[in-house]
């Protein structure tokens, strides 16, 4: 069955890195786009960045542009988020979503999602 | 950025009730609309595609409809699973943006 499997998560200080990998399975990772998405405690979905199929072309928003990278590595079905310079407001719960090459774009497949605290 | 705005925020209502959930979107996105169902503690589901598909899994009480600006979400008969905040979504183009969520409540 299908499987995304979020890690890398934790608390870490306001200013420094963090790197969280989705781990997937059930499915042929490399016809789907990667997203994260994020979710502060209480609040709404918020989308961070997607990484399409072939790995070409990244999006970010714009909360998270120049200081975020995603990749992946199709060879192992996972995708990776680079955060740097981290600040309070980027805790939350992020989960990784997978989008079909051949869909609608919608986010069929999501991971249960790791916490990411930012606190000193 | 493509602003979507979802009413309600809070919905209560009763088992058996026909409930509708709007999504509006500050500019045409054709029918690049999803629905995710979001149960407490857990990560969102896909619902709804291209704004009136269901996806498989989900209760043919679930119904999407709307295209352009204007999308809606229907439960034709509420159920106690149904318990959820739901998001819209559109795809049209980046950054994809989610609507600020409804919270349905049962009675």
């Amino acid at each position: 069955q299908v499987q995304l499997a979020e890690s890398g998560g934790g608390v870490v200080q306001p200013g420094r890195s963090l790197s969280l990998s989705c781990t997937t399975s059930g499915f042929t990772f490399e016809n789907y786009g990667m997203h994260w998405v994020r979710q502060a405690l209480g609040k709404g979905l918020e989308w961070v960045a997607v990484i399409w199929s072939d790995g070409s072309t990244q999006y970010y928003a714009d909360s998270v542009e120049g200081r975020f990278t995603v990749s992946r590595d199709n060879s192992k079905k996972t995708s990776y988020l680079q955060m740097n310079t981290l600040a309070a407001e980027d805790t939350a719960v992020y989960y990784c979503a997978a989008t079909n090459n051949f869909g609608s774009g919608s986010f069929d497949f999501w991971g249960q999602g790791t916490m990411v605290t930012v606190s000193s | 950025d493509i602003q979507l705005t979802q009413s309600p925020s809070f919905l209560s209502a009763s088992v058996g009730d026909r409930v509708t959930i709007t999504c509006r979107a500050s500019q045409g996105i054709s029918s690049y609309l999803a629905w995710y169902q979001q149960k407490p503690g857990r990560a969102p589901k896909l619902l709804i595609y291209g704004a009136s598909t269901l996806q498989g899994g989900f209760s043919s009480r679930f119904g999407g409809g709307g295209s352009g600006t204007e999308f809606t979400l229907t439960i034709s008969s509420l159920q106690p699973e149904d318990l959820a905040t739901y998001y819209c979504q559109q795809l049209n183009s980046y950054p994809y943006t989610f609507g600020q969520g409804t919270k349905l409540e049962i009675k």
